[in-house]
């Protein structure tokens, strides 16, 4: 069936570093591809998105685009901030949401 | 942007007894509301599928005579945890899918610790 996979963590960067959190998915058809944000105590928010391939999603200086050849979606963002510290989702969507495992990032000044 | 509000945000439940979580749609309607669970430091595992006036489709391993979801309304969906027990506590998430737009919006959670 349809899955997602993304790198475990947890992630430790310092401020305005580089960030790249690896998803593949597997999947019969083209599902719509998400990442979705969990800060502490909180439930999920949806980052960004993309419906189809080459798409690019992107949001609060995260991006991520729907590679079809290489079944990712790879969430990016060029400088991270102690805001940003919180649990990334990476999922597919097909009759049901279908998550991945999570990556805790944090972020330290 | 569409909202879904979940109530209580967080309970406190002695074993053997019932809790009942609201998870409501606050400005569309949603003939699919969708029920997660999730434990620390866990992703989200899929409980069930509720349809508007129908009966919920529950995952594998799931008892559906433990976690009792009703899909009353376009808005409202029910998840009551029966005879609760500690094993039982966990983060519980709702969403919702909405009728037109075809997106599914999530809930912020509902912390449940039975004691």
């Amino acid at each position: 069936g349809n899955s997602v996979t993304q790198m475990e963590g947890p992630v430790t960067l310092s401020e305005e570093a580089f960030l790249t959190i690896n998803c593949t998915y597997t999947a019969t058809g083209y599902p719509s591809l998400f990442w979705y944000v969990q800060y502490p105590g909180e439930g999920l928010q949806l980052l960004l998105k993309a419906t189809k391939a080459d798409d690019k999603g992107s949001n609060k200086g995260f991006e991520a685009t729907y590679r079809k050849e290489t079944t990712s979606f790879h969430l990016e963002k060029g400088s991270v901030q102690v805001s940003d510290s919180a649990v990334y989702f990476c999922a597919l969507s097909d009759r049901n949401m279908r998550f991945g495992a999570g990556t805790r990032l944090t972020v330290k000044p | 942007g569409a909202v879904v509000s979940q109530h209580p945000s967080w309970v406190i439940c002695k074993s053997g007894t019932s809790v009942k979580i609201e998870c409501r749609s606050l400005d569309f309607q949603a003939t699919t509301m969708f029920w997660y669970r999730q434990f620390p430091k866990q992703s989200l595992m899929l409980m069930a599928t509720s349809n508007e006036g129908s009966k919920a489709t529950y995952e594998q391993g799931v008892e559906k005579d433990k976690f009792l979801i009703n899909h009353a309304s376009l808005t409202l969906s029910t998840l009551t945890v029966t005879s609760a027990h500690p094993e039982d506590s966990s983060f519980y998430i709702c969403s919702a899918r909405d009728l037109v737009a075809f997106e599914q919006y999530f809930g912020p959670g509902t912390r449940l610790t039975v004691t």
